[in-house]
């Protein structure tokens, strides 16, 4: 059984760029979180997808966009790249019937923009 | 404001007990305080999560007082690889209920 994966691991891009990163969730999950990792700090929440829907959102600029396949994967968007970009993507899985909070992240995405 | 609070890091020896405390005010009271566990370049792991009272897992404890303003993360007897970073969670009371994650107890475990 897969758990979350994300493409690519490493990806470095110049200000201005696009980016899209992909996640797909471990088995039996249907609710896709992302969340930006800054170097020594804790995660923040980007957005969650549930059901192909944006369901909750964190304190982001519209430049961050996301989008939730029907067979549950994700990508995430970002346009206009900024120096203060780079950092960690992570892509978290759950199941969205659960109250709890028990996310299964996938290895991440280091983003740096140059 | 919603705001959750952990110490930044916490010196431990292989086979203590390390409890990590989180400070979380204005948490909505139906959900649930999470924690999680970070090594370097990895995502975070899930730990635990508990609603009230006391939650026992083969990795760890977590205690809930009664006013569910703060939660106690217990590691039993830690080694060398439980040193991590461990981030506590919870969820902002209101109609904006949003994730609040800590920013994050560096434990270090010594020899």
């Amino acid at each position: 059984d897969a758990g979350v994966t994300q493409s690519p691991t490493h990806l470095i891009k110049t200000r201005g760029q696009q980016v899209t990163l992909r996640c797909s969730p471990k088995s039996g999950h249907d609710t896709v979180s992302w969340y930006q990792q800054a170097l020594g700090q804790g995660p923040q929440f980007i957005f969650q997808y549930y059901e192909e829907e944006e369901r909750q959102r964190g304190n982001f600029p519209d430049r961050f966009s996301g989008h939730q396949f029907p067979n549950y994967s994700s990508e995430l968007n970002v346009n206009a790249l900024l120096l203060g970009d780079s950092a960690l993507y992570l892509c978290a899985s759950s199941r969205g019937s659960d109250r709890g909070y028990e996310q299964y992240f996938g290895p991440g995405t280091r983003l740096t923009v140059t | 404001l919603a705001k959750t609070t952990q110490p930044i890091s916490m010196d431990s020896y292989e086979g203590q007990e390390v409890n990590i405390t989180c400070s979380h005010n204005n948490i909505a009271t139906n959900d649930y305080i999470t924690w999680y566990q970070q090594f370097p370049s990895q995502g975070p792991r899930f730990i635990i999560q508990g609603y009230k009272t006391k939650v026992t897992n083969e990795v760890a404890s977590l205690f809930i007082p009664a006013d569910r303003k703060s939660s106690t993360l217990s590691l039993p007897r830690v080694s060398l690889s439980d040193t991590a970073v461990y981030y506590c969670l919870s969820r902002r009371a209101g109609n904006n209920r949003k994730l609040i994650w800590g920013l994050g107890t560096s434990l270090a475990v010594n020899p």
